[in-house]
């Protein structure tokens, strides 16, 4: 079966400077990808995804993220961030012959600082 | 708003006791997927109804149960509450039986004292 492990549990960044939140999977078969973000006392609001085709995503709040086949990656980026950015952040992954078994990474603690 | 609505949302319970968490998908969707997050264990993915079916199954202790009514509404019943399901319990939904998009309520925080 398919794992996400996201590398860091925290990452603490100062406003406007740029951020990337780590993601490996493992599958042996090909996957969907996706990133998550939970505001403080909020569900999870899917941020971006990645079924196919270009493998640089783009998302909501100006984030993106690149699918890296070889090096079974999905890092998250942001060039600049903002102190609203601060939140939890989920990698995932389903398999694309089983789309009903979606595995959530560990979460990484966003932390923008002013 | 995801459009995804959880009551109640938040419930303290003592051991031993059950309850019911209740959640009503986004407008047109049929699938609605419950989730339980927990500080040791993570978000663990616990049970998929699609149109009122069981469609997959996860992490989900004999414990507890959910069923997807008629009108698509769900529950997820949790019996024998013991301590460690202390948990914020998610609901999702998706149009479609995949979940390529699915959507998240804000959950309900279970208390179990």
């Amino acid at each position: 079966a398919q794992s996400v492990t996201q590398l860091d549990s925290q990452v603490p960044v100062f406003e406007e400077a740029p951020v990337e939140l780590r993601c490996n999977y493992s599958s042996s078969v090909s996957v969907y990808l996706f990133w998550y973000v939970q505001y403080p006392n909020q569900g999870l609001q899917l941020l971006l995804k990645y079924l196919s085709g270009s493998t640089l995503v783009k998302g909501i709040n100006g984030f993106e993220a690149e699918f890296n086949k070889s090096q079974t990656s999905f890092h998250l980026r942001k060039p600049s961030v903002h102190i609203s950015d601060t939140a939890e952040y989920f990698c995932a992954v389903s398999e694309r012959n089983n789309n009903n078994d979606m595995r959530f990474g560990a979460g990484t603690r966003l932390t923008v600082k002013p | 708003d995801s459009g995804v609505t959880q009551t109640p949302k938040h419930l303290i319970t003592a051991t031993g006791q059950r309850v019911t968490l209740r959640c009503s998908p986004r407008s047109g969707d049929l699938s609605v997927y419950w989730y339980q997050q927990s500080l040791d264990q993570g978000l663990q993915f616990l049970i998929q109804y699609y149109n009122g079916e069981e469609r997959a199954k996860g992490n989900i202790l004999e414990r507890f149960s959910a069923q997807q009514f008629p009108d698509l509404h769900s529950e997820l019943n949790l019996s024998s509450l013991e301590l460690g399901d202390s948990a914020l319990y998610f609901c999702a939904s998706s149009v479609g039986s995949s979940r390529n998009t699915i959507y998240f309520g804000e959950g309900s925080w279970l208390t179990v004292v």
